[in-house]
């Protein structure tokens, strides 16, 4: 259980075109899900948090013009890089949360997306 | 704020070995928590354990074990007979208490440190 998909897997795009990357739950509902970008050999760095029907909450220096993220359903949450670049060349990863009745719900995390941008 | 240190950037070992991998926090809440992960090449980050700050028992699962230490703020990992299926990227990492019952962890992770085990 508590598995979290990634589409696509990778993606090669020119630069000043937009890419939308898919996160889904595929066997829970997920009300709060995760976007984060992971530079080479670098951490995990949270760009954003979204819950379901309502707009995410970005981390600081994350430009939402520039990453638009929808959590349109409890399975689905999808980012989309708006006219990348090539610094925006990243290995982006989502994770998801199930909503509990108490205590802390772990992040599940999906298998990540690579981006690169020509 | 918090934060976490992983002061090893890649360490290299022969199968066999064993392996201690450091992680040192800073934080000013009394509650929190405390994880480790691994990255293997394909990307995808698998959760190894999760500990909270009351509780300072050591861990062992199988070859793994990890010994939290409050007085030095460690949280450090070690992988006994290490094998090549090991080899990884390991993050630790550090969340607050959930907001809300039911809420979430938001964990701020470390560096990492890339483990090479070499048959």
């Amino acid at each position: 259980g508590a598995v979290v998909s990634q589409h696509p897997s990778w993606v090669i795009c020119k630069s000043g075109t937009s890419v939308k990357i898919e996160c889904r739950s595929l066997d829970f509902q997920a009300t709060t899900m995760f976007w984060y970008r992971q530079f080479p050999k670098q951490s995990l760095m949270l760009m954003a948090t979204s819950n379901e029907g309502s707009k995410a909450t970005y981390e600081q220096g994350v430009e939402k013009d520039k990453f638009l993220i929808n959590h349109a359903s409890l399975t689905l949450s999808t980012l989309t890089v708006t006219s990348a670049h090539p610094e925006d060349s990243s290995f982006y990863i989502c994770s998801a949360t199930e909503f509990g009745t108490s205590g802390g719900n772990e992040q599940f995390f999906g298998p990540g997306t690579r981006l690169t941008v020509l | 704020a918090q934060k976490v240190t992983q002061a090893q950037t890649e360490i290299s070992v022969v199968e066999k070995e064993d392996v201690t991998l450091d992680c040192v926090y800073e934080t000013r809440d009394t509650t929190y928590y405390l994880f480790w992960y691994k990255q293997p090449p394909s990307g995808e980050l698998v959760f190894l354990i999760r500990r909270n700050s009351f509780d300072e028992q050591n861990e062992i699962s199988g070859r793994y074990s990890w010994n939290f230490q409050k007085s030095t703020s460690s949280f450090n990992f070690t992988i006994t007979a290490s094998q090549v299926v090991d080899s990884a990227v390991y993050f630790c990492a550090l969340s607050d208490a959930p907001a809300a019952s039911g809420g979430s962890y938001i964990p701020t992770f470390g560096r990492g440190t890339s483990l090479i085990v070499h048959p």
